[in-house]
């Protein structure tokens, strides 16, 4: 059963660095891209970016290159999200989930068919 | 960037109503278009990808239709548990994708 299981919840200050998680199960880690998605406080979703754990090739949406780091680490299955100094508008939910089709960059298809449960991140000032 | 926009914003109906949501958006998007459902407290669900095929385990009262530009998410009879925010996303371009901003379906 495919399941992404995320880092818990993060209370950090301005300034401060942060990497959050999510271990995968169930599944070929290396051959499926994998991406955040951001949700602050009662608003929509956010994507951030994408890697493909099997050659780290990462691609950002512009609104976030630059601001966070997404890795991935064989090894152990699991993906991460990292800033090196958060703002107060960093607070939010932080998704990972699973672009379905291990063939996207061919296909086109990149949509998220597995999604984790959510860690909630709250930066203060 | 190409942007989605979801309505109605709200949707207020009674359980066993027909749900009609739509998602437009701002260029030709062919038939890369997502639907996913959020419940309260819960992270979001695919429900229909490549504009209207249903994701594996999804109930047949969700259907979903359209190319291009014009999308429509319909719930035949709303069941309790489908009231909720409903999003699409477009996978046409990676940069970026985008979703829609969300349609509540809540309670009459």
């Amino acid at each position: 059963e495919v399941q992404l299981v995320q880092s818990g919840a993060e209370v950090k200050k301005s300034g401060e660095s942060l990497r959050i998680s999510c271990k995968a199960y169930g599944y070929s880690f290396s051959s499926y891209w994998i991406g955040w998605v951001r949700q602050m406080p009662g608003k929509g979703l956010d994507w951030m970016g994408i890697i493909y754990p099997g050659d780290s090739d990462t691609r950002y949406s512009p609104s976030f290159q630059g601001q966070v780091t997404i890795s991935a680490d064989t090894s152990t299955g699991t993906a991460y999200l990292r800033w090196s100094s958060l703002k107060a508008s960093d607070t939010a939910m932080y998704y990972c989930a699973r672009i379905s089709v291990s063939l996207a960059w061919l296909t086109g298809e990149w949509y998220f068919d597995f999604w984790g449960q959510g860690t909630l991140v709250t930066v203060s000032s | 960037e190409i942007v989605l926009t979801q309505s109605p914003a709200t949707l207020s109906l009674s359980p066993g109503e027909r749900a009609t949501l739509s998602c437009w958006a701002s260029q030709s998007i062919s038939s890369y278009l997502a639907w996913y459902q959020e419940r309260p407290g819960q992270a979001p669900r695919l429900l229909i990808y490549d504009a209207s095929s249903r994701a594996t385990g999804i109930p047949d009262r969700f259907s979903a239709s359209g190319s291009g530009t014009d999308f429509t998410l319909t719930i035949s009879r709303l069941e309790p548990e489908d009231f909720a925010v409903y999003y699409c996303q477009q996978y046409s371009s990676l940069s970026p994708l985008t979703f829609g901003g969300g349609t509540k379906v809540e309670i009459k």
